[in-house]
């Protein structure tokens, strides 16, 4: 079945830090994978996505690069601030649309001033 | 985009009894569906919830277990029935426009 495997946290960095959070997936077919971000006290929310092999998605200074030889999509970002403390999803969907969504256990990341 | 509000933000149920958790979207999404965080677990999806009638569930999940309605498009409750603490859990719901996918603030719901 599909799985998504993401890197166990919790992670505490120091502000403007490399950040990397691993993820790897089982999935049939070509899935999209997407990372979700949950700050404190707010819904799940989008972070970036991408939909087919070698793609690149990227927001607020975050990337992931879609590998589908080693089935893997790594979030990362090179200076983290305080502000990206939050719990972070990787997931994927097979379906044709985003809606049904197999996620990650979640890494929660803090960082310190 | 849209916002989804979910209520309770958590609750602290004794075993045996039923929790009913609302979500509420400010405008209409084609889609609504329930998820499950165990402790140290993934996210799960339980169910998907159909405008007026029966919800679609996963394997390994039931009505008599999770009762959900959806009376309308902007609406859907999820009820936790004769709770046991194996039901500790984050529950969450999701709202989707679409491609676009929104979701609540979670339910931590703790079963003693």
């Amino acid at each position: 079945g599909n799985s998504v495997t993401q890197m166990e946290g919790p992670v505490t960095l120091s502000e403007e830090a490399f950040l990397t959070i691993n993820c790897t997936y089982t999935a049939t077919g070509y899935p999209s994978l997407f990372w979700y971000v949950q700050y404190p006290g707010e819904g799940l929310q989008l972070l970036l996505k991408a939909t087919k092999a070698d793609d690149k998605g990227s927001n607020k200074g975050f990337e992931a690069t879609y590998r589908k030889e080693t089935t893997s999509f790594h979030l990362e970002k090179g200076s983290v601030q305080v502000s990206d403390s939050a719990v972070y999803f990787c997931a994927l969907t097979t379906q044709g649309g985003s809606e049904k969504l197999v996620f990650g256990k979640g890494t929660k990341l803090t960082v310190n001033p | 985009s849209a916002v989804i509000s979910q209520k309770p933000s958590r609750d602290i149920c004794q075993r045996g009894t039923s929790l009913t958790i609302q979500c509420q979207v400010d405008s209409q999404v084609t889609m609504m569906f329930w998820y499950r965080q165990q402790p140290g677990q993934s996210l799960t999806l339980i169910a998907t919830a159909n405008q007026g009638s029966e919800a679609t569930y996963e394997s390994g999940f039931v009505i008599d277990k999770f009762p959900i309605s959806r009376p309308n498009l902007t609406f859907s409750t999820l009820t936790v029935s004769n709770m046991s603490p194996e039901d500790s859990s984050i529950y969450l719901c999701s709202g989707a426009y679409y491609e676009k996918l929104f979701f609540g603030s979670g339910t931590q719901l703790s079963v003693l």
